[in-house]
């Protein structure tokens, strides 16, 4: 499986600032992804970052809010906008590998204060 | 559209009681399953997962998981828990003809206690 870096690990943020997370995968990959993880709550998709396109946004998810990049195969970037204490989270970066099987990333953990 | 039911949400143990997380699934056609395992303060780590073939799998650190059809079921099993399996268990299922993207349960704490 790939090796999956994610900047930075945690954080802590003034609520109405912008937190840009970057995510850098040591092969070329088709299919990534970011996740949030609300805390004692499941994974929930946010988008499909697709490479040289627009992410692809699950239900409840907005570009405004949630701006990914994917300039190449190897590194994407979400960015959480106007941030408020709800967007409190982990989140991680992942990628797809054979069948359905998909490998995270360490995690951004983000308190916003 | 398919969808995971963990049924424990948070299981305590003592070290050597034996283990058996349940999941069920609801979705019609052919599927992947999988389990995840997140340590405190780690990232979520990849189990176990099965594909096709033997539905009993085993995976890392002695754990395993039998798929049985009939029942929509991937239950996770270990004979003898120790304490440094204290950790986030994520049952997903993926379904092979539809979208790449695997759904996940909400997870169960397991605490295992020495």
């Amino acid at each position: 499986s790939a090796v999956i870096s994610q900047k930075p690990s945690r954080d802590i943020c003034q609520r109405g600032t912008s937190l840009t997370i970057q995510c850098q995968v040591d092969s070329q990959v088709t299919m990534m992804f970011w996740y949030r993880q609300q805390p004692g709550q499941s994974l929930t998709l946010i988008a499909t970052a697709n490479q040289g396109s627009e992410a692809t946004y699950e239900s409840g998810f907005v570009i405004d809010k949630f701006p990914i990049s994917r300039p190449n195969l190897t590194f994407s970037t979400l960015t959480v906008s106007n941030m408020s204490p709800e967007d409190s989270s982990i989140y991680l970066c992942s990628v797809g590998g054979v069948g359905n099987t998909i490998y995270f990333g360490e995690g951004s953990w983000l308190t916003v204060v | 559209a398919q969808s995971v039911s963990q049924h424990n949400h948070h299981v305590i143990l003592s070290e050597a009681a034996s283990l058996e997380l349940g999941c069920n699934y609801s979705y019609g056609g052919t599927v992947n399953l999988f389990w995840y395992v997140q340590y405190p303060g780690q990232h979520l780590q990849l189990l176990l997962k099965y594909f096709s073939g033997d539905p009993l799998v085993k995976g890392i650190k002695g754990f395993e998981a039998e798929f049985i059809k009939s029942k929509f079921s991937f239950n996770l099993r270990k004979p003898s828990v120790q304490w440094s399996d204290t950790a986030e268990y994520f049952c997903a299922v993926g379904s092979s003809g539809g979208s790449y993207i695997p759904t996940f349960g909400r997870g169960t704490s397991l605490i295992v206690h020495p």
